[in-house]
């Protein structure tokens, strides 16, 4: 199965703050990166998918790059209603979507 | 309007059997596979397994095979995740989800509100 490893796996930042969160993937995925944000007590949403193209509706302050193994999600400047957990997800291989442990973004 | 709801909270016994529910509206419910994703308290995201409510073909997860069954009833657009016998570690939320083919892969883009399964005895 291919495991997907974000870092950090949490980050303390401030409004305004560029943020960068990594998934790592323990094989190549291609570009078959997905990236979900998630806030308390609600269900994911998607921001991103094939590793750089964002949903409709998703501000331009996010984006993303990668390919292979390693990708990166970037928050150019953090807003209040940015604080979440970020999970990327991997579509390389129909029966094993695995998810990242997620990346929780909190207020410093 | 794209929405997926899902089935209200349960409260269930080991051993007991469940089937929650996810009505879909808002598109045409034949066209997109919906599937299941399970999250446990405190921690992060699982993909169980997903449904073609067009001719009912289902895949899972290898960690879910034989655990879960997915099913759908395409007259009443409705996709179901059935246990026959639960356990406490089945306890969690779980989500339904619309997956669409974009850029040549796939992504989850609409989410159920989720249903969480508490099993206790």
């Amino acid at each position: 199965d291919i495991q997907m490893t974000q870092s950090p796996s949490s980050l303390s930042a401030s409004i305004g703050d560029r943020v960068t969160i990594t998934c790592r993937a323990s094989q190549s995925i291609s570009r078959y990166l997905n990236w979900y944000q998630q806030k308390p007590g609600k269900a994911p949403k998607l921001l991103m998918y094939a590793a750089s193209t964002l949903q409709s509706g998703v501000p331009s302050r996010f984006s993303g790059s990668g390919s292979g193994t390693d990708f990166t999600l970037t928050i150019s400047s953090l807003q209040p209603e940015d604080f979440a957990t970020y999970y990327c997800q991997h579509t390389y291989s129909t029966l094993t979507w695995t998810f990242g442990q997620g990346t929780k973004v909190e207020i410093k | 309007e794209v929405q997926l709801g899902q089935s209200g909270a349960e409260v269930k016994k080991p051993g007991e059997s469940l089937k929650i529910s996810c009505k879909a509206s808002g598109y045409s419910f034949t066209n997109y596979w919906i599937g299941w994703v399970r999250q446990m308290p405190g921690k992060g995201l699982d993909w169980m397994g997903m449904i073609d409510p067009g001719d009912s073909d289902t895949r899972y997860s290898p960690s879910f095979q034989g655990q879960v069954t997915i099913s759908a009833d395409k007259s009443i657009t409705t996709a179901y995740l059935h246990w026959s016998s639960l356990r406490a570690s089945d306890t969690a939320m779980y989500y339904c989800v619309r997956r669409i083919a974009v850029a040549g892969t796939w992504a989850f883009d609409f989410w159920g509100q989720g249903t969480m399964v508490n099993v206790s005895s």
